[in-house]
């Protein structure tokens, strides 16, 4: 697609659910990462995929948060279990070929506003 | 592990003056982006710089590459309404993810 799409735009659910929020990469992007920005603050990095690998998780707060991608392009992050301070704005993007140059530029989806009540 | 720092966090400007915002980090970077978010959107680039001394523009937007490596400088010139809106660095070094500032809101007063 033209751009990074990212679905639901908006998620409202119960504190104890299961939540699924899905990024739709730049097509031909190999790299995909996955932000948490907190009200007013800024971007927290949770995780990055090359292909359909994830060479860096670190940034995952709990075992309660995954992700996967399959094909080499869309990717599902899910959050098990939810909690208050779970809500957020979650922030996907994704680059064309990190480690070099031009290619490593990460450009994002509009993001998923999370609410858990 | 890496952290940059943004400044000034806020600030309130007339319509039609300059901006003049910084971010530094604690360690070299050898890549350095700008981006404008909106409220309610993802973030957008702005600009991309590569090289240490790198000067870029666009548009009304200029973007530096400090001799350092350790900062970069973002200008806006004759600012208007639409600049509102949080400013972020991120930079990277080889073989590691970005790092983002925390960002600096910038308010544009009528």
């Amino acid at each position: 697609g033209a751009g990074v799409s990212q679905s639901p735009s908006n998620k409202v659910t119960e504190k104890g659910k299961d939540v699924e929020l899905r990024c739709d990469p730049i097509s031909g992007h190999t790299a995909l990462y996955w932000y948490r920005q907190s009200l007013g603050q800024g971007l927290e990095f949770l995780i990055y995929f090359q292909g359909n690998s994830a060479p860096d998780k670190s940034g995952l707060p709990s075992d309660r948060f995954s992700a996967e991608r399959t094909g080499g392009s869309v990717s599902t992050l899910t959050i098990q279990r939810t909690q208050q301070e779970d809500s957020a704005v979650y922030l996907c993007a994704s680059s064309a070929i990190p480690g070099q140059g031009a290619g490593e530029t990460q450009y994002f989806g509009p993001g998923t506003r999370l609410l858990v009540l | 592990g890496q952290q940059l720092n943004q400044s000034p966090q806020s600030m309130f400007i007339q319509e039609g003056e300059d901006v003049s915002m910084n971010c530094t980090s604690s360690s070299i970077f050898n890549t350095w982006l700008w981006y404008k978010q909106d409220p309610g959107e993802g973030p957008v680039l702005l600009i991309a710089l590569y090289k240490a001394g790198e000067l870029t523009s666009n548009g009304r937007l200029t973007a530096q590459f400090g001799i350092t490596r350790k900062d970069s400088f973002l200008n806006i010139s004759a600012s208007i309404p639409s600049d509102v809106g949080i400013y972020f660095c991120a930079g990277r070094n080889y073989g590691q993810n970005f790092v983002f500032g925390p960002g600096t809101r910038l308010s544009v007063l009528p």
